[in-house]
């Protein structure tokens, strides 16, 4: 119940297409769920983040769709550019519990080809 | 504002030995939480630590050990280590305000065990 399941494991998009990752969880407690940008050698950098009263979020290209009721959420890039090649995490846990944890995905390798 | 910063950046052991790893929180966090991240995988949660003690754990056997000090810093120590701990070791750090949220991580420690 703890898993967050994530797809696909890679992707390949062309430059300025869209690249959309899914990501599904069980525990109906999580309430906070990010995503973070990992490129080789380097630590995630959190990339946009949101809480489920909210079905959308938009940062600049970066879009999460959320819905509650099907426990899935999702990111969109836009316009999808070859910097934005990394490996892409989903993420959850329960904010105001007693250790806020990050559960994540297992990861998707993103290609965007110029 | 600095980041999170970890020391050292790529570590050698062979099993059986001890290793410790050092983090240094963002300026103004006071909680700092410790993953590991295999080849390919999403990280795992090790232990947070707040206001110097242990605030959550995974499931990491107790040769996982932390400390976190009065300026926030947190070390990680790994005893009898085994081929399995070659990881990447990542800090991330966050402020525990009526329930942190944004966890903000470290480049990570590259630790090899032969």
């Amino acid at each position: 119940q703890q898993q967050v399941k994530q797809s696909p494991q890679s992707l390949i998009v062309q430059k300025g297409g869209i690249s959309i990752i899914n990501c599904a969880y069980e525990n109906t407690a999580f309430d906070y769920f990010p995503w973070y940008q990992q490129f080789p050698g380097k630590g995630p950098a959190l990339l946009i983040a949101i809480r489920p009263d909210v079905s959308e979020k938009k940062e600049g290209r970066f879009t999460i769709s959320f819905n509650k009721s099907a426990k899935q959420f999702s990111l969109h890039i836009m316009d999808s550019q070859p910097g934005d090649s990394a490996t892409y995490f989903c993420a959850a846990s329960t904010i105001g519990g007693a250790t806020n944890k990050l559960i994540f995905g297992t990861g998707t390798l993103l290609a965007v080809q110029p | 504002e600095t980041g999170v910063t970890q020391s050292p950046t790529h570590l050698i052991k062979t099993r059986g030995q001890q290793v410790t790893l050092r983090c240094s929180s963002q300026s103004g966090h006071n909680t700092v939480s410790w993953y590991q991240q295999a080849l390919g995988q999403g990280p795992q949660f090790i232990f947070q630590y707040y206001r110097e003690e242990e605030n959550g754990r995974g499931n990491f056997p107790p040769r996982f050990s932390g400390l976190q000090f009065p300026n926030y810093s947190s070390e990680l120590n790994v005893n009898a280590l085994e081929l399995d701990d070659s990881a990447l070791y990542l800090c991330a750090s966050s402020w525990r305000a009526g329930g942190s949220e944004t966890q903000y991580f470290g480049p990570g420690t590259r630790l090899l065990v032969l």
